[in-house]
């Protein structure tokens, strides 16, 4: 079964800084989507980016960007310019065509003014 | 800009009463999904729906049942509510495999 694992439950960083949010997962899927996925307290969860396995350019999304190495099963997210705004639970997420959307457990970001 | 919407963001409940929640999403997507959100555990998929009255268990689908009688509205039941449903249950719909998931604002549902 796939699995997506954050190994990072809390991050913080500086205003205006920029923070890395790791991600790996397990599939012996060569075509799937990952996703990273961003809830601010007490709001909806939200898509940040998407990225399809079979593109080897990383997604990004103004301040936002992907490193995403396929081969070592990899997808981190890059927030630059930090802002008190991107406090939040940001998921990442794997799915596979016609399968579910797989999620893994959170990191907490806490920006620092 | 698509809009999924849930019945209640905050519900208590008593041990062994029937629960309804239901989400409806206004963007004719064709799937639909209820998820359980617990601290350390990130989203548990309870079970999805990928047409009317179509309907998959994921992973977590014991004590739970769900219903889709029309496209845009999916239905949660908990057929005798037990303290360890204690939860933040979050609805979403996505146009097909593989898109975005809209995800609804929650219902934290306690049960006493």
């Amino acid at each position: 079964a796939q699995t997506v694992t954050q190994s990072q439950p809390e991050m913080s960083v500086q205003e205006a800084e920029t923070v890395t949010l790791s991600c790996t997962y397990d599939t012996s899927e060569s075509d799937y989507y990952l996703f990273w996925y961003k809830q601010p307290p007490s709001r909806q969860m939200i898509l940040v980016i998407r990225q399809e396995a079979y593109k080897q350019q990383n997604a990004t999304e103004n301040r936002f960007s992907v490193n995403f190495q396929k081969a070592a099963k990899s997808f981190s997210l890059k927030i630059s310019d930090s802002q008190l705004g991107d406090a939040a639970m940001y998921f990442c997420a794997y799915s596979s065509p016609a399968q579910k959307l797989v999620f893994g457990q959170g990191t907490r970001l806490t920006i620092n003014p | 800009d698509v809009k999924v919407t849930q019945s209640s963001r905050y519900l208590v409940k008593r041990t062994g009463e029937k629960v309804f929640l239901e989400c409806v999403q206004d963007m004719d997507h064709e799937n639909m999904f209820w998820y359980r959100q617990d601290p350390g555990l990130g989203l548990r998929l309870i079970y999805f729906s990928y047409d009317v009255k179509m309907k998959e268990k994921g992973d977590i689908p014991e004590g739970y049942s769900v219903s889709r009688e029309k496209k845009e509205r999916f239905s949660l039941i908990l057929e005798s509510a037990s303290t360890n449903q204690t939860s933040m249950y979050l609805c979403a719909s996505s146009f097909t495999w593989g898109y975005t998931q809209y995800f609804g604002p929650g219902t934290r549902l306690t049960v006493l």
